[in-house]
């Protein structure tokens, strides 16, 4: 399977601010996808990010929070903007492969205070 | 909407035992589903995935799938302490329509097996 790296591992961060993490594939990728867990939650979907297309946002996610950029098939970013503690989570990528099998990165760890 | 419950546990067999995990899902299309594990501080790790037509078997692990009911099962045989973690279940999306490839997670299962 794919080696997914993501940056940073973790950031502590002041409210109002803005973070963008980095998410890097060892190999070309049609689909990825990006996913919020909040302390003590399951994964929830923010958005998918095809190359050549914006990206494509779930109910409650709006491009203005969470904007998304895929330049090419082996990288994406997602940045977390204007942050409140709320924002406090942990925000993963994944890609898919072999059909509908997901593979996730090892994760931002996002403290906003 | 589609929707997967599971019960959050906490789940507590012991070493040994065979610890039995459930997640009902809503949606009476869905052709496939997905297994992970998730230890304290890390991501998501797919350990087992099955599609509608049967059953899965892989090492200690096997899948199984209730289509009239609804719900599918993760059975962990010989359970170990390493074993302990928490267990997600996701629908993904139907192949062809907007949804493909988004995976729905149920809220997990907290497994502790203890020595």
């Amino acid at each position: 399977s794919a080696v997914i790296s993501q940056k940073p591992s973790r950031d502590i961060c002041q409210r109002g601010t803005s973070l963008t993490i980095q998410c890097q594939v060892d190999s070309q990728v049609t689909m990825m996808f990006w996913y919020r867990q909040q302390p003590g939650q399951s994964l929830t979907l923010i958005a998918t990010a095809n190359q050549g297309s914006e990206a494509t946002y779930e109910s409650g996610f709006v491009i203005d929070k969470f904007p998304i950029s895929r330049p090419n098939l082996t990288f994406s970013t997602l940045t977390v903007s204007n942050m409140s503690p709320e924002d406090s989570s942990i925000y993963l990528c994944s890609l898919l492969a072999g059909g509908e099998t997901q593979y996730f990165g090892p994760g931002t760890r996002l403290l906003v205070l | 909407q589609k929707e997967v419950e599971q019960n959050s546990g906490p789940l507590s067999v012991p070493e040994g035992a065979i610890a039995s995990l459930n997640c009902t899902y809503s949606d009476r299309g869905s052709q496939s589903f997905f297994w992970y594990r998730q230890y304290s501080g890390k991501s998501p790790e797919l350990i087992m995935f099955i599609y509608s037509n049967g059953d899965k078997e892989d090492g200690r692990f096997t899948a199984q799938l209730n289509k009239a009911s609804q719900y599918v099962s993760l059975l962990i045989r010989d359970s170990q302490p390493s074993d302990s973690a928490t267990y997600l279940c996701a629908v993904p999306g139907t192949a062809g329509g907007t949804s493909y490839g988004k995976l729905t997670f149920g809220q997990g299962t907290i497994l502790t097996v203890h020595p």
